[in-house]
C-alpha cells in the first residue's frame, strides 16, 4: 500500500521567504507522486506531478519539486513565497497503472506574513 | 476551472436523509473519483468508475452508493445520514492513460 506523510501541519514565512513543505512517500513499486494546492471553499488544483521522467519538476505560480528515490523524498519549494501562496497543501501518490486512486496526506496550511 | 462540475454547490440536512451529489467530469474523461475531506479523516478516496463500470473501492461505507451514466456523469448517493457524515464531497475526473486527476469545486454536506 502507498502513503504519503507531510511534516508540519503548519508552515509560516515572510513574504519574499522560501517556502519549503516536506512530503516524504512510501510505496513498493514506483510512484507518481503529485503536490495539489487548496484555496479557502475551493477544490484541489494541481500544482506539478512526478511521473518517472524528469526528478526536478517544474509546476504553477513558481513552485518545483525534486523527487530523491533515496531519501522517499518529494519536497515542494518555491524560492520567494507571495502572499497569495497561503493555503493547504496537498501531497499525494499513486501507482503507474492510469487509473488508480491518489492517496493523500494530512496538508500543510503554508501561512505568509507581510 | 478544471472543467469538472459538482452540484449543488452546499448541501444541509437533517440526520437519517438521503441526498445525491452530482459530478460531471472534464468533456473526454472517461474515470470519475469520488473523494470525502473531513477534518478528523482528511482526503479519503470513496469509489472509482471508468466508462460506467465500478473500477475501485476504498473507504466507502455501505451506506454510500455511486453511480455512472452513459453520458458519464456520476451520481454519489449518502443515506441514513449521520452527524459523522458531514464533509466536502469531491469529484474528480481524468484522461486514460494520463495519470492525473483534475477536481471540481466540491459539494460542502452538513447534516443536522
Amino acid at each position: 500500500a502507498q502513503s504519503v506523510t507531510q511534516l508540519g501541519s503548519h508552515v509560516s514565512v515572510s513574504e519574499g521567504a522560501l517556502v519549503l513543505l516536506r512530503c516524504n512517500y512510501s510505496s513498493s513499486v514506483p510512484p507518481y507522486l503529485f503536490w495539489y494546492v487548496q484555496y479557502p471553499n475551493q477544490g484541489l488544483q494541481l500544482l506539478l506531478k512526478y511521473t518517472s521522467a524528469a526528478t526536478l519538476v517544474k509546476g504553477i505560480n513558481g513552485f518545483e519539486a525534486e523527487f530523491k528515490k533515496s531519501e522517499t523524498s518529494f519536497h515542494l519549494t518555491k524560492p520567494s513565497a507571495h502572499m497569495s501562496d497561503a493555503a493547504e497543501y496537498f501531497c499525494a501518490v499513486s501507482v503507474n497503472t492510469g487509473f488508480q486512486k491518489l492517496v493523500f496526506g494530512t496538508g500543510t496550511r503554508l501561512l505568509v506574513s507581510p | 476551472d478544471s472543467g469538472v462540475t459538482q452540484t449543488p454547490k452546499h448541501l444541509i440536512t437533517a440526520t437519517g436523509q438521503r441526498v445525491t451529489l452530482r459530478c460531471s467530469p472534464r468533456s473526454g474523461d472517461l474515470s470519475v473519483y469520488w473523494y470525502q475531506q473531513s477534518l478528523d479523516q482528511g482526503l479519503q478516496f470513496l469509489i472509482q468508475y471508468y466508462n460506467g463500470e465500478e473500477r475501485a473501492k476504498g473507504n466507502i461505507l455501505e451506506r454510500f452508493s455511486a453511480q455512472q451514466f452513459p453520458d458519464l456523469h456520476s451520481e454519489l448517493n449518502l443515506s441514513s445520514l449521520e452527524l459523522g457524515d458531514s464533509a466536502l464531497y469531491f469529484c474528480a475526473s481524468s484522461v486514460p492513460g494520463r495519470n492525473e486527476q483534475f477536481f471540481g469545486p466540491g459539494t460542502r454536506l452538513t447534516v443536522l
